[in-house]
């Protein structure tokens, strides 16, 4: 049994690219969640989402960033014209349920040049 | 919304030592807490969990208790070995999500 699943494991981008994170969750798993952590810190929460719903998404900035989970395919991240603050690692989670535990990712480390 | 103290941010002990670290949270709503192990550029890792009806719970060398009243939790580690040399961070899961401590990096001295 797999486990969640993210690509690409390394990304950079110059400012004003877009950046694209994708999570594959756990097999059975239709809850996923995204979180960022910057360097020497803790885990940031972003976004909840159920398959074609975003359920939670307070901890995302309003501007540039979103965040889908089609009913087909993975859950995709996707930020636009990149800043060098937008640095960081993006790790999804998926759940069986909510409340449940969650597995994480290896992550997504983006680097804005 | 929840705010999930964590003490101390660094924790070194000799190798058999015993580690403790304690996370705060302030809303009572609150009802899951796992813990989670960081190794350097590594993926967050469950290493135990314990929910609101619980007060304490117990995997070998890995304790949480919880204290409800005062919303408080602990980590115990006994017999530390080099290999829990790691960042851990408590978490609470609120409404929907969990909110996480800022962390406690862990040294094993051998």
């Amino acid at each position: 049994n797999a486990g969640v699943m993210q690509n690409p494991r390394h990304l950079v981008r110059r400012r004003g690219q877009e950046a694209r994170l994708r999570c594959s969750p756990m097999k059975g798993h239709s809850h996923v969640y995204w979180y960022r952590q910057l360097p020497e810190e803790g885990l940031k929460f972003m976004v909840y989402l159920q398959k074609e719903n975003i359920i939670d998404e307070s901890g995302m900035p309003k501007e540039r960033f979103s965040a889908e989970f089609p009913k087909e395919g993975p859950s995709i991240l996707r930020i636009q014209q990149v800043v060098r603050g937008d640095s960081a690692a993006y790790f999804c989670a998926s759940s069986p349920s909510e409340g449940n535990e969650q597995f994480f990712g290896p992550g997504t480390r983006l680097t804005v040049l | 919304g929840e705010n999930v103290e964590q003490h101390p941010s660094t924790l070194s002990v000799q190798e058999g030592d015993s580690a403790v670290i304690k996370c705060t949270y302030s809303d009572s709503a609150s009802n899951y807490f796992p813990w989670y192990k960081q190794e350097l550029g590594k993926r967050p890792q469950l290493i135990i969990d314990i929910r609101s009806n619980v007060g304490e719970k117990k995997d070998q060398r890995i304790a949480v208790t919880l204290n409800k009243t005062a919303k408080h939790f602990s980590l115990h580690i006994t017999e530390t070995q080099p290999e829990d040399s790691a960042v851990y961070f408590c978490a609470a899961h609120n409404t929907d999500k969990l909110i996480f401590g800022t962390g406690t990096r862990l040294q094993v001295f051998p």
